[in-house]
């Protein structure tokens, strides 16, 4: 069965440094989407994204942010520079369409010192 | 905007019993939702999900659900547990509106449910 793969698992960086969270989605999905989840918090939508451009962003998702689909393949979450409140697991999922079930990845823990 | 409450942050129950796991929203628009499940150490997997049509929708592993848009609900039911349903479980919901959706969920806080031997 296919699915959404993250790496890395666990990333450590330091405060101020920039990370790049991969995920390969489904091969035939069409939208992308970046969630994260503080510990003891809720699941938060970060961005959606479709047809080459960002369809939808949160609050969140500040000038420190960016998401890339470099090729055919990977979906990209970019963090400029990392603050200590960046520390969360990120997820990455994908859909075939707007309203179709969501397919999430095994998340990415990012913490930082 | 939409929000979405779990009111039970943890639900312990003994295997083969019944259990319900309530969940509540509020949009000011038309929604599509959605019962999660995320197992130890991995991704949110999909239960169920309305659409629209009938408002029961039966899931995978057993689960069910009421869409009752008069109380703004969607609680998850199953008439009987396994020890291996031992994991956190997630409401969410999706606006749409005059056709269009994005697809942005928004998550409830989450339920865990535990069950005993």
């Amino acid at each position: 069965e296919p699915e959404v793969t993250q790496t890395p698992s666990h990333q450590v960086t330091q405060m101020g440094q920039e990370v790049i969270l991969r995920c390969v989605p489904i091969s035939n999905h069409l939208y992308f989407y970046w969630y994260r989840q503080i510990l003891g918090q809720k699941v938060e939508f970060l961005v959606s994204f479709y047809n080459n451009e960002i369809s939808e962003k949160s609050e969140i998702f500040d000038d420190q942010f960016s998401v890339e689909r470099p090729d055919g393949s990977n979906f990209t979450l970019k963090i400029r520079s990392t603050k200590l409140e960046d520390s969360a697991m990120y997820f990455c999922a994908s859909s075939d369409g707007a309203a179709d079930t969501q397919y999430f990845g095994p998340g990415t823990r990012l913490t930082v010192l | 905007a939409q929000s979405v409450t779990q009111l039970d942050s943890q639900v312990p129950v003994f295997e083969e019993a019944p259990v319900e796991l309530r969940c509540n929203y509020s949009s000011s628009v038309s929604v599509y939702l959605f019962w999660y499940v995320q197992y130890p150490n991995q991704g949110l997997q999909l239960l169920l999900k309305y659409l629209s049509g009938s408002t029961l929708v039966k899931g995978i592993n057993g689960f069910e659900a009421e869409f009752n848009k008069s109380q703004t609900s969607f609680h998850l039911r199953k008439p009987s547990v396994h020890i291996s349903d031992t994991a956190e479980y997630f409401c969410a919901v999706s606006e749409h509106a005059g056709g269009t959706s994005y697809g942005k969920l928004t998550f409830g806080q989450g339920t865990i449910l535990t069950v005993h031997p």
